[in-house]
């Protein structure tokens, strides 16, 4: 079954204290992305990568970090969290990145910083 | 600036009637468009895509208009049910296909 696995899926943390949200995907996808989701202001995108060892700025990739070693797994890495960070990611994957390709979405991460 | 905005932020209809929801960009010129559902809590899913050459798109009860002079794509569900109330959300790409972006999302309510 084609999926976008993320985790952890809820997670409360303290201000400072590093986390990593992994996500992985088993359908062999080119390009991978982070979103967070906040209410009132929609899906915003935060990192992406078009393929292995390539990774670019989404819309807010402030006090975000990622990295793409592998195809299959595209982490979140939040060095200093803070409690702006509090939100709802969601990582997701396509075969590329041309907007003619299905994105596939993982379940989402209720992250809350304390 | 870049934007896109999603008529109203909630949308009531009776079931059985159509719902139409509209997408408005500004500053973007995607060469594809596409739409999701998003239910409480959970991650969106595809439902169509159009590309910025076609006028129309249609699957099932659903169809999709894409206007490039308007910049403006309409999204309908004709009879609509219960099990249709979700929040949906347009998508378009620009950077050649490299970001995503997407709107605020509509939140759909049918009635019964």
């Amino acid at each position: 079954e084609a999926q976008v696995t993320q985790n952890p899926r809820y997670l409360i943390t303290v201000t400072g204290k590093k986390l990593t949200v992994t996500c992985s995907q088993n359908m062999n996808h080119e390009y991978m992305s982070w979103y967070r989701q906040d209410p009132g202001l929609g899906l915003r995108q935060i990192y992406y990568s078009m393929n292995v060892e390539v990774t670019d700025k989404g819309d807010v990739p402030e006090g975000y970090k990622v990295s793409r070693k592998e195809k299959r797994n595209f982490p979140l890495i939040l060095e200093s969290p803070s409690p702006n960070q509090t939100s709802l990611y969601f990582c997701a994957s396509s075969f590329s990145g041309a907007g003619r390709n299905t994105i596939y979405f993982g379940e989402g991460s209720w992250l809350t910083v304390v | 600036s870049q934007k896109i905005e999603q008529n109203s932020e909630a949308l009531n209809i009776q079931e059985g009637k159509t719902a139409t929801l509209t997408c408005n960009y500004t500053n973007y010129s995607p060469a594809y468009l596409q739409w999701y559902r998003q239910d409480p809590g959970r991650g969106p899913v595809f439902l169509l895509l159009i590309r910025e050459n076609e006028k129309e798109k249609r699957k099932e009860r659903l169809k999709v208009t894409f206007d490039t002079t308007l910049k403006q794509s309409l999204f309908h569900i004709t009879a609509s049910q219960p099990a249709d109330s979700a929040t949906y959300l347009c998508a378009l790409d620009h950077n050649y296909g490299q970001n995503f972006v997407f709107g605020p999302g509509t939140r759909l309510s049918v009635l019964p």
